[in-house]
């Protein structure tokens, strides 16, 4: 069983405070792995797809940082805003296309 | 313009029926998925097809059957409703890359209640 780990549980920040996320998975199989953005009632939308080790991907304000060797991913964004708030989820891809899902990370940013 | 699209988005029926969820995207990719959100807001593939051949099929009652008409639609039909399939169903798709770096493009979700 795979497994894919994310933490914190949940995050309270305030505006323009800086945050990051962890996602652990495991080290053997790797394809590939996603971050996606899910606003409540609305579909998950992708940020990053990273696939080599020491990937470093940046959109805007936020970045993600890929370790396939000691199994994790770290996502930052910097100078959060209200917009921000989202569950931040990541997943695993082994073999064709299967994406294996963490519990995400809530993250609410008070103005 | 949607990108994957998903209808019904609510479907309320009762145990015992059969129901079928649609799918279909206008990216022109070349696999589609189903996953099912559990109770616990867990993401779980059930299905994935690439040009209508089933290649994932994950441990999934037998009463749900994907069927995939074209590479552009993906319906998932479910037989006998049970009071555990409530849940949401969210359709994906990719263009799947030798590379590996490729996205998959969800739909809105369908959320489905059995009574």
């Amino acid at each position: 069983i795979l497994n894919v780990e994310q933490s914190p549980q949940s995050l309270h920040v305030q505006e323009g405070d800086s945050t990051n996320f962890t996602c652990s998975f495991p080290s053997s199989n790797f394809y590939a792995l996603h971050w996606y953005r899910w606003e409540t009632a609305k579909s998950p939308e992708a940020l990053f797809v990273m696939t080599l080790n020491g990937d470093e991907k940046k959109k805007g304000r936020i970045s993600a940082t890929l370790n396939t060797k000691e199994g994790y991913s770290y996502l930052y964004i910097k100078g959060s805003q209200p917009e921000d708030s989202a569950t931040y989820l990541c997943a695993f891809r082994t073999s064709y296309g299967k994406l294996t899902f963490g519990q995400g990370t809530i993250l609410t940013v008070h103005p | 313009d949607t990108a994957v699209s998903q209808t019904p988005k609510y479907l309320v029926t009762q145990m015992g029926n059969d129901k079928s969820i649609k799918c279909e995207q206008n990216l022109g990719h070349d696999t589609m998925y189903w996953y099912k959100q559990d109770s616990k807001k867990f993401l779980k593939i059930m299905f994935s097809y690439n040009n209508k051949e089933l290649i994932i099929n994950e441990t999934v009652p037998n009463r749900f059957s994907p069927k995939s008409p074209d590479k552009a639609h993906l319906n998932l039909h479910i037989n006998s409703l049970e009071l555990g399939d409530s849940a949401v169903y969210f359709c994906a798709s990719s263009q799947v890359r030798l590379t590996g770096a490729y996205e998959q493009y969800f739909g809105p979700g369908t959320r489905l209640t059995v009574t």
